[in-house]
């Protein structure tokens, strides 16, 4: 299994410019996420999703858009990106659609995201 | 609303010495708690939790944490740092609730001396 994949790693906008950053698993799990991490702040969760075609706000969602077609992917769209919005970004995964805080969620290994 | 706060942005251990990283939450409703390890440019490892079952958990790489309701604590330590322990960590809680929503702590960074 690759586990969790994101891609781009790395990526320079410019404000006002639109991006979608990929994320994949091939562990046939139910619940995935999507993160931010500043420094000092830890993670920030901005999206979440318990199944394919049901997504939910989380702590952070402006300027955000997600949606989930498939099971495996799970893809998040910065429509008109700001400055505000430089972070690393990270998805994250888990087995049941409940999402039940006794799953380990596993994490991909970020996209780090500048916008100028 | 949750909320963990993480003492110490930075602690520096010398090779061989206990490891105590500081964790305190806040929740209304019996939390579940995560320590997480963030290797440099990778994505974060869950590390050990506690769901409501013994409250001295053991982790992966030697480490543990213990749970005390009373100081609304989960410690994370190590009896002897290794080179290798030199990672970022953070503390997350969760309510149990939808979206399994991961509340984390800033982080804490260790620097393990020789």
């Amino acid at each position: 299994n690759a586990g969790v994949t994101q891609t781009p790693k790395f990526q320079v906008l410019k404000t006002g410019q639109s991006m979608t950053l990929q994320c994949a698993q091939d562990m046939n799990h139910e619940y995935m996420s999507w993160y931010r991490q500043d420094p000092g702040m830890g993670l920030r969760l901005i999206h979440y999703s318990v199944g394919a075609g049901i997504t939910d706000q989380g702590e952070v969602p402006n300027g955000y858009n997600v949606s989930r077609s498939t099971t495996e992917d799970f893809p998040l769209r910065l429509l008109s990106a700001a400055p505000s919005q430089t972070s690393v970004y990270f998805c994250a995964s888990s087995y049941s659609r409940s999402g039940s805080p006794t799953d380990t969620q596993y994490f991909g290994p970020g996209t780090r995201l500048t916008v100028l | 609303a949750q909320s963990v706060t993480q003492l110490g942005s930075h602690v520096s251990v010398s090779e061989g010495a206990l490891v105590l990283l500081r964790c305190n939450y806040s929740s209304s409703v019996p939390p579940y708690l995560f320590w997480y390890v963030q290797y440099p440019n990778q994505g974060l490892q869950l590390l050990l939790k506690y769901t409501s079952a013994a409250t001295l958990v053991k982790g992966i790489n030697g480490f543990e944490a213990e749970f005390k309701k009373s100081e609304t604590s989960f410690h994370l330590t190590k009896p002897s740092a290794h080179m290798s322990d030199a990672a970022e960590y953070f503390c997350a809680v969760s309510d149990g609730g939808a979206g399994n929503m991961l509340t984390f702590g800033g982080g804490t960074r260790l620097m393990v001396k020789p």
